[in-house]
């Protein structure tokens, strides 16, 4: 079994950018395929994107199309989530998970990202 | 707004049986055997209950099942037990943009 460990928690003003880390540990992340699921307070879960190694692409949400971008760091295992141009609407806990026949088995602790002036 | 719609609460009393309902479409949950249930208590990241429509991971009780009929996925948690109070929430693949979607969410109370 492995583990993720995310980056803590961040306090944006509207317009910056935050840059979210993912690390995982027991297993090698260039076997992985990495996706990123968004929670916004009080409401439901949303896919952001995530990295299809089979394909080789990388897809994300079209609603965040110019918004955010995935990179991998496979010398420490860590991935990376870049949002900019943050809004209120971004603040969110952001949640790396990796799927499995459809589903998401494992899921990191998740980052709180806050955006306020 | 979510993509699968679901009740905003469900309770029930200790030792019954509660079922949340998961409605999506044919891009999504009425085409798709990749059909998920999630559990989540405050605080912590979604857990797996239930994948591909049916099945339990490993360590997941029986009291919790899936099923799915049309555009409709449902879960049924038997013999409810306080440990149980959480949200839940489903996922279906889709073949639509978004190649994972999920349910607004439903929480149970245990009365």
């Amino acid at each position: 079994q492995f583990h993720l460990l995310q980056s803590g928690s961040e306090v944006k003003r509207p317009g910056a950018s935050v840059k979210v880390s993912c690390k995982v540990s027991g297993y090698s992340l260039s076997e992985l395929p990495m996706h990123w699921v968004r929670q916004t307070p009080g409401k439901g879960l949303e896919w952001v994107g995530g990295f299809d190694r089979v394909q080789g692409d990388r897809r994300h949400a079209q609603k965040l199309q110019g918004k955010i971008t995935m990179t991998e760091d496979t010398s420490t295992d860590t991935a990376y989530l870049d949002l900019r141009s943050l809004t209120s609407e971004d603040t969110a806990v952001y949640y790396c998970a990796i799927p499995r026949g459809g589903s998401f088995p494992i899921w990191g602790q998740g980052t709180l990202v806050t955006v306020s002036s | 707004q979510s993509a699968l719609t679901q009740p905003a609460s469900v309770s029930g009393s200790p030792g019954q049986s509660i079922t949340i309902s998961c409605t999506g479409t044919n891009s999504d949950v009425g085409s798709s055997t990749y059909v998920a249930w999630y559990q989540q208590h405050p605080g912590k990241a979604p857990k797996l209950i239930i994948y591909e429509v049916t099945n339990r991971p490993s360590g997941v009780s029986d009291r919790f099942s899936g099923s799915k009929s049309g555009n409709t996925a449902s879960l049924t948690i038997s013999g409810l037990q306080p440990e149980d109070e959480a949200q839940y929430f489903c996922s279906s693949y889709s073949t639509t943009n978004a190649p994972y979607v999920f349910g607004s969410g439903t929480t149970v109370t245990v009365l």
